[in-house]
């Protein structure tokens, strides 16, 4: 089993849709957990941090669930600048090693 | 905020080449680096740990002699792909923590072509 995983889609939904993302991990002891956005063959730059409690970012809501060891991210009202793929990724131990998962691809039509 | 550097933005090489790869941190002190790799639709696969001053530690089933990762100063790391090879051809992109929440910045990656 992967550390982490994701679909890796293509989601493709429509301009003004709302759309999440799972990303499950398999190390019980993980302490962080991020979402990136990568653009293609640019660098991934960080969307938002994912904390227990859940934490919203304009149209962006991250949500942890430790219990079930999976992540998630929802966009709202989502934009045509949305298309990217989006990284789950998770910290494990002593917390300078960072796991990515596979990406899961989003494209917003018109 | 942090800023990190890398260059060159890309590289096409003939095989048997060897292509230096570098990452900078603008304005903060990086003692740890990180390099990943990237092949088309899969993941970042973090190579090795930079760490200024004292030797890399490499992820397992990446070849050190191959990757010779040089971390001389608090603001510099160099990744050089030694010898490459058509299968070498990747992005590779390095990381470091930065600025005063020591969050992760990434350099703007380096696609590396090998003929």
């Amino acid at each position: 089993r992967k550390e982490v995983e994701q679909d890796p889609g293509p989601f493709n939904v429509p301009e003004g849709a709302t759309v999440a993302f799972n990303c499950t991990y398999s190390n019980s002891a993980s302490q962080s957990f991020f979402w990136y956005r990568q653009d293609c063959r640019k660098e991934p730059k960080l969307l938002m941090s994912v904390y227990s409690s859940g934490n919203e970012d304009g149209r962006f809501t991250a949500q942890l669930n430790r219990a079930s060891q999976y992540i998630s991210l929802l966009i709202r009202d989502s934009k045509l600048s949305d298309s990217a793929t989006y990284l789950c990724v998770v910290i494990q131990g002593g917390g300078n090693k960072l796991t990515f998962g596979t990406g899961t691809q989003l494209k917003v039509e018109l | 905020g942090a800023v990190v550097s890398q260059h060159p933005s890309w590289v096409i090489c003939k095989s048997g080449t060897s292509v230096k790869i570098e990452c900078r941190s603008l304005d903060f002190q990086a003692t740890t680096m990180f390099w990943y790799r990237q092949f088309p639709k899969q993941s970042l696969m973090l190579m090795a740990t930079s760490n200024e001053g004292s030797k890399a530690t490499y992820e397992q089933g990446v070849e050190k002699d191959k990757f010779l990762i040089n971390h001389a100063s608090l603001t510099l790391s160099t990744l050089t792909v030694t010898s490459a090879h058509p299968e070498d051809s990747s992005f590779y992109i390095c990381s470091a923590r930065g600025g005063s929440n020591e969050k992760l910045f990434f350099g703007s990656g380096t696609q590396l072509s090998v003929l």
